[in-house]
């Protein structure tokens, strides 16, 4: 699976956009980006994914470049039960293939 | 979305003595479970991959006879650390995949296991 770059945190106001950026320039072309959060002390909770098109869920948008190799997922209007590490995942799906986590961004929503 | 749930939450436990904990996917049957292991402030690093019926693929560095893996039905995964020390002190995540078009995998809320 290709390895994937965040900033190691954010900071952003409640009710604002949180925009996450996330660089994977090596994707391969049947790899997915999937983004999931963890907040403290929980389990990861599956965010949303996507292959090349734009996509947008009741959580949030994931915008992907044309050439795939960066996305950037957004919040439309964070609040404080978003404070959580978000981790990008670049993965082949439909098959047995690994979940393998890096880093994740931190991300602090601030009244 | 798909549900898995771990128990116990939180364990204390003995140096020396052997912790169970139990990962269950409630609303589907899940022929894969991962177990992730989490220190803190670190990211979850993967420990396993359990598969139904058959044995455990450990990941490199992680000891097959001190964490045993049980995958015996498809909604229940079991993991056993086996004569725990304080080291092994950490938060420790299942995850189920749901057989489909995705294979996504859901995540259980975790088991913090203290060892004293």
């Amino acid at each position: 699976d290709a390895k994937t770059t965040q900033p190691p945190s954010m900071d952003c106001a409640e009710g604002r956009a949180a925009n996450l950026p996330c660089n994977h320039s090596t994707i391969s072309g049947n790899e997915y980006v999937y983004w999931y959060r963890q907040i403290h002390s929980q389990g990861p909770q599956y965010i949303i994914h996507g292959l090349k098109n734009n996509e947008t869920n009741e959580m949030a948008s994931l915008i992907i470049t044309e050439d795939r190799k960066s996305s950037t997922l957004i919040l439309p209007h964070a609040t404080l039960r978003d404070t959580a590490v978000y981790y990008c995942i670049v993965r082949v799906t439909g098959t047995a293939s690994k979940l393998t986590f890096g880093t994740g961004t931190r991300l602090q929503v601030t009244l | 979305g798909a549900v898995v749930s771990q128990h116990p939450s939180r364990v204390i436990c003995k140096s020396g003595t052997s912790v169970k904990i139990e990962c269950r996917s409630l609303d589907f049957q899940a022929t894969t479970m991962f177990w992730y292991r989490q220190f803190p402030k670190q990211s979850l690093m993967l420990m396993a991959t359990s598969n139904e019926g058959s044995k455990a693929t450990y990941e490199q560095g992680v000891e097959k006879d001190k964490f045993l893996i049980n995958h015996a039905s498809l909604t229940l995964s079991t993991l056993t650390v086996t004569s725990a020390h304080p080291e092994d002190s950490s938060f420790y995540i299942c995850s189920a995949r749901e057989p489909g078009q995705g294979n996504e995998q859901y995540f259980g809320p975790g088991t913090r296991l203290t060892v004293t």
